[in-house]
């Protein structure tokens, strides 16, 4: 078992769309939590990050974590033709130096004009 | 602020050659990572550095991956001989030790090709 699963898609949604994003994980340990996202033949860029249960909001998007249930969201509202990206997951332990991140594989998605 | 520098962009080698990426991380980013991504998955780490001295490289096959950060600033990673298997992006990362609730700052990856 993957220590973090997350949905590949693709995912093709109409603009204005609301989009849900979701991964899953299995290690108790995760308490950071982060969505990076990830335009074609580029790196990886920090969307959004959070530590504790419950919902973050910066603009159109909502990240939200329940670690009762090991799973996490990333919310996109009015979505637009450039939100079209892969969004990968990002998780890891709180321990002081430890900085490995570990990722879900990426859900690719597309708004349509 | 610079971000990540990677070089080369692109490669192309036959399986059994050798390859070297290079990345040089933001300025005063004393921790670097190097992770691959092999298409339609997600990063997966290979090295970590904190300064010039490994953190962890667990996963990195040993018996054909090595890499170094001399000076404890810019950093290289080299495959010899290569596999059909290290076809994949090759992404340099780094960050600050004040930085960790915030990721890190990713470079836009090397693509390798190995033929």
């Amino acid at each position: 078992q993957k220590e973090v699963e997350q949905d590949p898609g693709p995912l093709s949604v109409p603009e204005g769309a609301i989009v849900s994003l979701n991964c899953t994980y299995s290690n108790s340990a995760f308490q950071y939590f982060m969505w990076y996202r990830q335009y074609s033949r580029k790196g990886p860029e920090l969307l959004m990050y959070t530590y504790s249960s419950g919902n973050k909001e910066d603009g159109r998007f909502t990240a939200q974590v329940d670690k009762s249930s090991k799973y996490i969201s990333l919310f996109i509202r009015d979505s637009q033709p450039s939100d079209s990206a892969t969004y990968l997951c990002a998780m890891r332990p709180i321990i002081q130096g430890a900085q490995k991140l570990v990722f879900g594989q990426g859900t690719r998605l597309t708004i349509n004009p | 602020e610079a971000g990540v520098a990677q070089s080369p962009r692109y490669k192309i080698i036959e399986k059994r050659q050798s390859v070297a990426f290079w990345c040089n991380p933001i300025s005063g980013h004393a921790t670097l990572y190097w992770y691959q991504q092999i298409l339609g998955q997600g990063p997966k780490l290979l090295i970590q550095f904190q300064n010039n001295g490994v953190v962890d490289d667990s996963q990195l096959p040993k018996d054909r991956f090595s890499a170094e950060r001399l000076k404890g600033v810019d950093s290289t990673l080299k495959i010899q001989p290569a596999k059909l298997e290290d076809s994949a992006v090759y992404l340099c990362a780094s960050t600050s030790p004040g930085g960790t609730n915030y990721g890190y700052t990713f470079g836009s990856g090397t693509r390798l090709t190995v033929v």
